[in-house]
């Protein structure tokens, strides 16, 4: 079936630091592939998305593209701040419905 | 817009009762879906609802059901709490379904089975 496999946190970095967190996932068809991010005590927000291969989906400083050959989707910053500290999810949906599969999460930790 | 609603944020029940939890989704968005979030399991799909009708269903059991309302707002009943079921519950809304369009996700409802 359909999943979602990534890195494991927790990630501790320094300001300014540059920030990978793995995903790679399994599907049929050509799912579309979603990073969301969630602060302590809230839901989750999207922070980017692709729906097709070698698409890249980008938001506040935040980059991911969709690797179909290797399928990945794996997330990138070039300089994290403190504010970036969250819980980040790598998330795919098939498109055949609106169930999501959700990655385990990566906890991130940007010390000052 | 105003964003997905969840009522209540905070809920506190026994070992066998029963509880109902709403949400209201962006406005015109007609798909809404559930999700149960635990640290040991993460985040698992409940099932989801588009126009009334339920669409697609996770591995839960029976005891966990839901609906939807002419104007989109859903609600999830779970019967027979079970100390397992302590969880935030999360909701989110889309515009469609099956389009791969992005769900937009409330605050969630955290529920304390005691």
């Amino acid at each position: 079936g359909d999943s979602v496999t990534q890195m494991e946190g927790p990630v501790t970095l320094s300001e300014e630091a540059f920030l990978t967190i793995n995903c790679t996932y399994t599907a049929t068809g050509y799912p579309s592939l979603f990073w969301y991010v969630q602060y302590p005590g809230e839901g989750l927000q999207l922070l980017l998305k692709a729906t097709k291969a070698d698409d890249k989906g980008s938001n506040k400083g935040f980059e991911a593209t969709y690797r179909k050959e290797t399928t990945s989707f794996h997330l990138e910053k070039g300089s994290v701040q403190v504010s970036d500290s969250a819980v980040y999810f790598c998330a795919l949906t098939p498109n055949t419905g609106n169930q999501f599969y959700f990655g385990t999460g990566t906890s991130l930790t940007v010390i000052p | 817009k105003a964003g997905v609603t969840q009522t209540p944020r905070y809920l506190i029940k026994t070992r066998g009762q029963q509880v109902t939890l709403s949400c209201s989704p962006i406005s015109g968005h007609r798909s809404v879906s559930w999700y149960q979030q635990t640290p040991g399991q993460g985040l698992q799909f409940l099932f989801e609802y588009f126009s009334e009708t339920q669409r697609n269903k996770g591995n839960f059991p029976g005891r966990f059901s839901g609906r939807q309302f002419s104007n989109s707002r859903s609600e999830m009943n779970v019967s027979t709490l079970e100390l397992g079921d302590s969880a935030l519950y999360l909701c989110a809304s889309s515009w469609r379904s099956g389009t791969g369009d992005e769900q937009y996700f409330g605050p969630g409802t955290r529920l304390t089975v005691t």
